[in-house]
């Protein structure tokens, strides 16, 4: 099956930094979500994004299709960006299935 | 759009009891998909609806595993038998007939086996 890698696996930053985290994927697929989860579980979409880069607020999503990754990035980062950020692809028979990567834990520190 | 709701949200069962996990999807939402988190990974496909049919199955739902959706609405998940390695978070989300704005997720159930 498909497989999705995120890196970095850990990061943290100090209050009003910037980062970007990666997210490549193995096959071509037919599109791509970036989820954030927070310290209560809830995962929360930030993007759907099969090509092409969006922009929400401080958040903004790169998804290059052609050479299989993706782009997120957080500028002024605050604490409330702290969590785990998941890159999604979507795959199955139908295209409805989602494979996530492993996550890249971000703490945000004051 | 009153989002995703499950229940319960945490759930304690001793070793070899069955337990029953229910979502309401958005109810524009036809689409309904379950999925299951242990520490430290991301969600794994377990399920999906498409109103009351059950059109894609994981290998992970193993036969103590069952998930309806009767009316094409709510949607229940039954671990019969549970055993210690059935402890994870058990997500539920939905989507509008086309995937276009993506998944919504709900809260999540909790499962503990003891």
């Amino acid at each position: 099956g498909i497989q999705v890698e995120q890196s970095p696996p850990d990061l943290i930053l100090q209050e009003g930094a910037n980062s970007t985290l990666r997210c490549n994927f193995s096959d071509s697929v037919n599109n791509l979500q970036w989820f954030h989860q927070n310290p209560w579980g809830q995962l929360i979409n930030l993007f759907y994004i099969p090509s092409g880069t969006k922009q929400n607020g401080r958040l903004s999503a790169t998804t290059v299709a052609t050479e299989r990754y993706s782009l997120l990035y957080i500028s002024s980062s605050q604490t409330t960006d702290s969590g785990v950020y998941f890159c999604a692809v979507f795959s199955g028979n139908a295209g409805n299935m989602l494979t996530f990567g492993g996550g890249t834990r971000l703490m945000v520190k004051p | 759009d009153t989002g995703v709701s499950q229940n319960p949200r945490h759930k304690i069962t001793k070793r070899g009891q069955n337990v029953t996990f229910r979502c309401d999807p958005i109810s524009e939402h036809n689409r309904l998909y379950w999925y299951r988190q242990t520490l430290g990974q991301g969600p794994e496909f377990l399920t999906y609806f498409q109103n009351e049919a059950q059109l894609e199955k994981s290998r992970l739902l193993s036969d103590r595993f069952s998930a309806e959706r009767p009316k094409g609405s709510f949607s229940t998940l039954e671990i019969q038998r549970t055993e210690q390695g059935d402890s994870a978070m058990y997500l539920c989300a939905s989507s509008r007939p086309t995937v276009v704005y993506g998944y919504t997720f709900g809260s999540g159930t909790r499962l503990t086996v003891v």
